[in-house]
């Protein structure tokens, strides 16, 4: 079991351009959430992704969006990067459990 | 406003103590608390549980307490070793609802 994978490890960006990231996650889940993780902070929820709708949402702008794909695998989209959108980036996976596995994250730098 | 409260950033402990890592929450609506350990370059992995109808979990090295009168949980590693140095993340939910990280403790298991 390849547990939780996320794609690309390090991404570097600038300001005004669009991101996605990449996750697959553990084998038998199906939800799917995405948190960022800013230097010296904890993980922040972003959005959870349950049959291929998003079930809920955090305190982040329209320009931090989502999709999940009929295998259960997730993208992250954010539009009109900001320095401050540089953060780790991690996906986690669960099904329908309070537990969260998550994946190893997504270095995203904005320049 | 912070609803996971980890108000201690470090934590420096001899290998083979006891270490004590402590969380207070404000939500008494939260029915699931969580704790999760992050090395470097790593996503957060989950460690032990516990739910608002205990007040104590123990696996292992681990053990969770919970007061709830108090809206306060600690975890204990006893005997602490050197793979234990990381950061510890708090966590709580409530039922279903996303899940709301502190902003953990470094913990440094000192030779």
């Amino acid at each position: 079991d390849a547990g939780v994978t996320q794609s690309p490890t390090h991404l570097i960006k600038t300001r005004g351009q669009q991101v996605t990231l990449r996750c697959s996650p553990k084998s038998g889940h199906d939800t799917v959430s995405w948190y960022q993780q800013a230097l010296g902070q904890g993980p922040q929820f972003i959005f959870q992704y349950y049959e291929e709708e998003e079930r809920q949402r955090g305190n982040f702008p329209d320009r931090f969006s989502g999709h999940q794909f009929p295998n259960y695998s997730s993208e992250l989209n954010v539009n009109a990067l900001l320095l401050g959108d540089s953060a780790l980036y991690l996906c986690a996976s669960s099904s329908r459990a309070n537990e969260q596995f998550f994946g190893p994250g997504t270095r995203l730098t904005v320049l | 406003d912070q609803q996971v409260k980890q108000n201690s950033p470090s934590l420096s402990v001899q290998e083979g103590r006891i270490s004590i890592l402590n969380c207070d929450y404000t939500n008494s609506m939260f029915d699931y608390f969580l704790w999760y350990k992050k090395y470097p370059a790593e996503g957060p992995t989950f460690l032990i549980s516990i739910s608002s109808i205990k007040d104590k979990n123990e696996d292992g090295r681990f053990t969770v307490f919970l007061n709830k009168s108090a809206k306060h949980l600690s975890l204990h590693i006893v005997p602490s070793q050197p793979g234990d140095s990381a950061v510890y993340f708090c966590a709580a939910s409530e039922g279903d609802d996303k899940i709301i990280f502190g902003k953990g403790t470094r913990l440094h298991i000192l030779p």
